[in-house]
């Protein structure tokens, strides 16, 4: 089975701190993505990266970026955490089988 | 641009069948999918369908695919309160990007 581990469930930070989230898949998957979910607007793209040092601007990339230094990592930063980026985050990776896998999701609450 | 547009919610009773909705922009997409989210939970990937396909069936699982007015369909079969959850439709876009719909919640009723 596909694992696609985020490194926490629930994180409280404070408004201008710099936060980290990290995502991990096991199965040598080429794609991985970001996403944020908030209620009514469903799941949009904050980056996907098809490749080691490889990243794409999704739609909403604004106060965010990411880093993938090794293939199973995907990292997602928040420069400047501010109260509007309080959300759910979900992170995905997909290979040569269709379909992307996903991780549990980290609720982000910034204060 | 790439777009997915769904209803926000259904409500069935149980032993129903239910049909969930969805259109999309990209005509070229090559690969639409159906997740489902439960409660505190991430998205499992249900279904998926080629763009050359017009239907698929996975057990009580029925995907139609209209390529002309770019309409994709799920329809569950005899549904349960198990089958309560949020439906997501994707479609695979330009550049690999996996775009979702606003989700779909599905309430079923005993």
């Amino acid at each position: 089975d596909v694992k696609v581990t985020q490194s926490s469930r629930y994180l409280v930070k404070r408004t201008g701190e710099k936060v980290f989230l990290e995502c991990v898949q096991d199965m040598d998957h080429e794609n991985m993505f970001w996403y944020r979910q908030d209620p009514g607007l469903g799941l949009r793209l904050i980056y996907f990266s098809y490749d080691v040092k490889m990243k794409e601007k999704g739609d909403i990339p604004e106060g965010y970026s990411v880093s993938r230094e090794k293939k199973e990592r995907f990292s997602l930063i928040l420069e400047s955490a501010s109260t509007n980026q309080t959300s759910m985050y979900l992170c995905a990776s997909e290979g040569i089988i269709l379909g992307a896998f996903f991780g549990q999701g980290t609720r982000l609450t910034v204060v | 641009g790439e777009d997915v547009e769904q209803s926000l919610f259904l409500s069935v009773r149980e032993g129903d069948s239910s049909v969930i909705n969805c259109t999309y922009t990209d005509s070229s997409s090559t690969y639409l999918y159906w997740y489902k989210q439960e409660p505190g939970a991430g998205l499992q990937l249900l279904t998926y369908i080629f763009s050359n396909m017009d239907m698929k069936q996975d057990q009580r699982l029925t995907v139609l695919l209209n390529k002309k007015d770019k309409h994709l369909s799920l329809r569950i079969a005899d549904t349960q309160t198990g089958d309560s959850a949020i439906y997501f439709c994707a479609e695979k876009g330009q550049g690999g990007k996996l775009i979702f719909g606003q989700g779909t919640e599905l309430s079923v009723k005993p």
